[in-house]
Formats: C-alpha cells, sequence, structure tokens
C-alpha cells in the first residue's frame, strides 16, 4: 500500500491564482481530511469527508473547497490564493468500523505552498 | 473548550535523558488522547495514544501518563535518542462523533543531543 499521497510537494502561487492540491489514498478509508500546518500553531481541520459524495466544513474553510467524488480522492481546491494561505497542507485519512476503539488518522507528506 | 494547549514550545535533552511534554484540555467530553511524531519534510504519524479508563500507557520507550481529574496528560520518552529528534504534537477528540475530529496542540520541537 502506498498509503496517502499527496501531490504536488512544493508549490509557489501568485495572489489571485487558483489551484488543486491532490490527494489520494488507497487503503479503503471512509474518511479523509484536509490539514494546514502553520509555524507553531499545529494543525488545523480544513474539510473533511465521511465518504464519497459526503464533505463538510472544519475550522478553517474559507477560501477553499473539496469534491469526494471517489473514495479513493479528495482535492483540496485553492480559489483566488492570498498571502495567508502560505502554509504546509497535508491530506489524512481514517477508517472507522462499527465498533471502532480508536481513530487513526494516517497522513500523507504534505504540500508545502507559497502564494506571493 | 476546544483548545489543547501543549508546552514547551521547544525542548533540548541529552542522550540518554527524558524529555517530558505536557498538554491540557479543557472540553470534558474528550476521550481520546493520541500523541503524533513528525520528522521534518513528513507527515504526523501516530506514535501513541490513551483513552482516560487509565492513568498510564507504555509502548517501548514511550509513556503517556493522564490525569482526569487536572485535565492533562504528558508524553515521556526514556533512555532518548538522537534518532528522537522531532516535533511532537498532542491531540484530543471525542470519538463516536459525526465528525471525527481531532483538536492538536501546538507542537514541541524536540532536540536530542548527542
Amino acid at each position: 500500500n502506498a498509503g496517502v499521497t499527496q501531490t504536488p510537494k512544493f508549490r509557489i502561487l501568485k495572489i489571485g491564482q487558483s489551484m488543486t492540491l491532490q490527494c489520494t489514498q488507497d487503503m479503503n478509508h471512509n474518511y479523509m481530511y484536509w490539514y494546514r500546518q502553520d509555524p507553531g500553531m499545529g494543525l488545523k481541520l480544513i474539510y473533511y469527508s465521511v465518504g464519497a459524495g459526503i464533505t463538510d466544513k472544519g475550522e478553517v474553510p474559507n477560501g477553499y473547497n473539496v469534491s469526494r467524488s471517489t473514495t479513493e480522492d479528495f482535492p483540496l481546491r485553492l480559489e483566488l490564493a492570498a498571502p495567508s494561505q502560505t502554509s504546509v497542507y497535508f491530506c489524512a485519512s481514517s477508517y472507522r468500523g462499527l465498533g471502532a476503539v480508536t481513530d487513526t488518522q494516517y497522513f500523507g507528506p504534505g504540500t508545502r505552498l507559497t502564494v506571493l | 473548550q476546544q483548545q489543547v494547549k501543549q508546552s514547551p514550545q521547544s525542548l533540548i535533552v541529552q542522550k540518554g535523558g527524558i524529555p517530558i511534554i505536557n498538554c491540557a484540555y479543557e472540553n470534558t467530553a474528550f476521550d481520546y488522547f493520541p500523541w503524533y511524531q513528525q520528522f521534518p519534510g513528513k507527515g504526523p504519524a501516530l506514535l501513541i495514544a490513551i483513552r482516560p479508563d487509565v492513568s498510564e500507557k507504555k509502548e517501548g520507550r514511550f509513556t503517556i501518563s493522564f490525569n482526569k481529574s487536572a485535565k492533562q496528560f504528558s508524553l515521556h520518552i526514556m533512555d532518548s535518542q538522537p534518532g528522537d529528534s522531532a516535533t511532537y504534537f498532542c491531540a484530543a477528540s471525542k470519538r463516536g462523533s459525526n465528525a471525527s475530529k481531532i483538536i492538536f496542540g501546538s507542537g514541541t520541537r524536540l532536540s536530542i543531543q548527542p
């Protein structure tokens, strides 16, 4: 299993540009998440999905959009990029079967985005 | 109520020492407390986790101590090694919630000196 993969690894955007961060998992996980990690701030949840076709907002959704057309893929769309969106973005996934005791999230390697 | 406060922000320990990282939470509904380890350029990875029905959990050289009444928990690393140098995040969540959200602490950058 490749686990959670993310592309690209690095990207520089100009203010106002748009882009899509790709995330794919091959563990057949139902839940997928997007976080941003700012220096000294921990991780903040942007959006999450509990299954194909179902998404919901996290703590910091403004300026982002997501879709979940398949179990495997969960792309994050940035529209009209702003300097405040400079961050490292992590995609994660988890499985929640019936009676699951823990909720382990598996993280991808991250995408470092700079908006200038 | 949703915050998890983590300290210290950074920590330097000599090899063989026992670094201790502390976290405090406010929401008494949290019932799952994981610790994540993150190496530079990598995503966080689950290290060890505890539920509030026990006061301590050990996995190898890593130990979580949990104090439910004080709403605090801490990570201890026994016989620390330079390879343990990483950023450590505590977290808290409420299992069974629809969102499966996890609230992360701000992280501790640990450096183990040889």
